[in-house]
């Protein structure tokens, strides 16, 4: 199984500053098996990145997305107060997992 | 517009069964590959179990694996999870999720419905 380690577990940071959160696979996931998303309080998660890179419908230019193999990041340019949440990497190029989360909070 | 409305969630005794459902609509249902992920009360996402649009080729996780049934009915736009064997760390609440590109190899998940809980306890 692959496992994805998302860094840091949290991250506190004020509106309007760069966030970058990091993604790491036990294992290559090919080059762009790989998704992220937005978990807000009591909702559902929101697909922001899919594709490593390629941002979904409907979001924001400020998330752009990175990585390859087992190195991945996502970056959120200029914070906005509905960005703080939670955040899941996803993987689906050896069978599917999601990492454990980060966790971005207002300082 | 996009909508996945889970149902069939509650309370079961260890050892017991129960059967999810996600009615679908909004969009080709059929041609869709279509997910389970549950997240456990506090914790993290745990994908689950994912069906192809056609094919109806079944994909599961380790944790369910014989345990955990996926199955959709295309005439109906609805998707199952059937669940049996159910353990105390099954509990979590229980996403339907659809596919964004694809009717094959379960990718990114772009539309997800609110969730039902389901609670394993004796």
């Amino acid at each position: 199984e692959v496992v994805l380690t998302q860094s840091p577990g949290t991250l506190s940071l004020s509106p309007g500053e760069r966030a970058t959160l990091s993604c790491r696979a036990s294992q290559s996931v090919g080059s762009s098996y790989l998704a992220w998303y937005r978990q807000r309080p009591g909702q559902a998660p929101r697909l922001l990145i899919y594709a490593a890179s390629s941002r979904a419908p409907g979001i924001p230019d400020r998330f752009s997305g990175s990585g390859s193999g087992t190195d991945f990041t996502l970056t959120i340019s200029r914070l906005e107060p509905e960005d703080f949440a939670v955040y899941y990497c996803q993987q689906y190029g050896r069978s599917h997992t999601f990492g454990q989360g980060t966790r971005l909070e207002i300082k | 517009e996009v909508q996945l409305l889970e149902s069939g969630g509650g309370l079961v005794q260890p050892r017991g069964s129960l059967r999810l459902s996600c009615e679908a609509s909004g969009f080709g249902f059929n041609s869709y590959t279509m997910s389970w992920v549950r997240q456990a009360p506090g914790k993290g996402l745990e994908w689950v179990s994912a069906i192809t649009g056609t094919s109806g080729s079944t994909y599961y996780a380790d944790s369910v694996k014989g345990r955990f049934t996926i199955s959709r009915d295309n005439s109906k736009n609805t998707l199952y999870l059937q669940m049996s064997s159910l353990r105390v760390e099954d509990t979590a609440v229980y996403y339907c999720a659809k596919d964004m590109l694809s009717s094959g190899w379960p990718g990114e998940l772009d539309h997800w419905g609110q969730g039902t809980l389901v609670t394993v306890s004796s």
